[in-house]
């Protein structure tokens, strides 16, 4: 069974700092993606990164960049550089190999909260 | 970016009634499509796999005779709400990914906007 676990329920972050949002996985497929989405309070979601697990580097897309650590099995997002419209929730997803059709499974989630 | 389209937005109807959901890709075929629901700052549980031409997949515990799912085309699938109640209340999200991106585990899903559904 694949598994996402998010443990930070909620964060602060000082405007301009930056900040990690924890994600660890479960998982025995051996080859697997790694998702992090943003959902503001509108309900949107909006992708910001992918890592994959064959993948050497870690990724990053703009002011996001994912810590990828594959013995510990964790992909955490570091946001750099705070702003304001980065308060909202935060998700962690799998999709693993045999998945059917390529389902996503979703973490707990983080709500951040970027003070001014 | 592929989009994906839900409609309605937002939806209040009364119990006993019964509510549909739109999901739609706009700009690809979608063979698959998913069913979320979501509680106020909860996870998105997957409520089941909706598949073109054949019989949705439901997750263990999600109820088929109470959501029922169509996937009548290669650009639309439906969520039925059958005989709702104040508990179905929720906020139902749908998603998809593009074929022609490949198969692969790296591919991005794309999300439908999501619908609170508000059951009184």
């Amino acid at each position: 069974a694949q598994k996402i676990t998010q443990t930070q329920p909620g964060m602060f972050v000082q405007e301009k700092e930056a900040v990690t949002l924890d994600c660890t996985y479960d998982t025995s497929d051996q080859s697997y993606g790694l998702f992090w989405y943003k959902q503001p309070s509108s309900g949107e979601m909006i992708f910001l990164i992918y890592q994959g697990s064959y993948d050497e580097q870690n990724a990053t897309e703009g002011r996001y960049s994912l810590n990828f650590q594959k013995a510990r099995k964790s992909a955490n997002l570091v946001i750099s550089a705070s702003q304001l419209g980065d308060s909202a929730m935060y998700f962690c997803a799998m999709r693993g190999y045999y998945n059917q059709g390529g389902k996503l499974i979703f973490g707990q989630g983080t709500e951040l909260s970027v003070k001014p | 970016g592929a989009v994906v389209s839900q409609h309605p937005s937002r939806v209040i109807c009364k119990s006993g009634t019964s509510v549909k959901i739109e999901c739609r890709s706009l700009d690809f075929q979608a063979t698959t499509m998913f069913w979320y629901r979501q509680f106020p700052k909860k996870s998105l549980m997957l409520m089941a796999t909706s598949n073109e031409g054949s019989k949705a997949t439901y997750e263990q515990g999600v109820e088929k005779d109470k959501f029922l799912i169509n996937h009548a085309s290669l650009t639309l699938s439906t969520l039925t709400v059958t005989s709702a109640h104040p508990e179905d209340s929720s906020f139902y999200i749908c998603s998809a990914r593009n074929p022609g991106t490949g198969e692969g585990v790296n591919t991005e899903a794309f999300f439908g906007q999501g619908t609170r559904l508000t059951v009184v």
